[in-house]
């Protein structure tokens, strides 16, 4: 089993739509929860980003993390075109030197 | 605030060759990572530098790849020689300090094709 399993895609939606996006994991040490945001022929750049469980919101995007089922997922309200790339869950454990473990990433497409 | 650099951005080689890339991480940025990410497959890191010490280098080949840190700035990564399945972009980030939850900032990365 991998540490960090993620929803395979791709997914094409409708602009406007709301777009849900999971990853579940297997190391319970994990304390920092991500989502990066990667562009066609770019670097990923953070998108959201939960210590622990709980919630976050910023606008249009919503993270929520579920420790105990070890399952977090991103949801996007109101898909805009703008939003077609592929999103990358990541997830690492507190201390120094600790790394960031990445799921296989899905490609979303939201069609005009 | 200027971003990741990386060069180049694109390098098609032959197998058994050679190739470098470079780094050159966001201005003050103690930590810099070099990534592989394989078509269809989140990073995977390969070596991480806090300031020029090797961090963490479990993953590297290191009978092929090497990277180096110089002066705790920019950062080379090579392959010596190339495998098929070397073919991958290789992402460089960098970060302020070490430790868990840190925000990476990416680079556009290396796409390398290895024939």
């Amino acid at each position: 089993q991998k540490e960090v399993e993620q929803d395979p895609g791709p997914l094409s939606v409708p602009e406007g739509a709301i777009v849900s996006l999971n990853c579940t994991y297997s190391n319970s040490a994990f304390q920092y929860f991500m989502w990066y945001r990667q562009y066609s022929r770019k670097g990923p750049e953070l998108l959201m980003y939960t210590y622990s469980s709980g919630n976050k919101e910023d606008g249009r995007f919503t993270a929520q993390v579920d420790k105990s089922s070890k399952y977090i997922s991103l949801f996007i309200r109101d898909s805009q075109p703008s939003d077609s790339a592929t999103y990358l869950c990541a997830m690492s454990v507190t201390g120094a030197n600790s790394k960031l473990t990445f799921g296989k990433g899905i490609t979303l497409s939201v069609r005009p | 605030e200027a971003g990741v650099a990386q060069s180049p951005r694109y390098k098609i080689i032959e197998k058994r060759q050679s190739v470098a890339f470079w780094c050159n991480p966001i201005s003050g940025h103690a930590t810099l990572y070099w990534y592989q990410q394989i078509l269809g497959q989140g990073p995977k890191l390969l070596i991480q530098f806090q300031n020029n010490g090797v961090v963490d280098d479990s993953q590297l080949p290191k009978d092929r790849f090497s990277a180096e840190r110089l002066k705790g700035v920019d950062s080379t990564l090579k392959i010596q020689p190339a495998k098929l399945e070397d073919s991958a972009v290789y992402l460089c980030a960098s970060s302020p300090r070490t430790g868990g939850g840190e925000t990476q900032y990416f680079g556009p990365g290396t796409r390398l094709l290895v024939l």
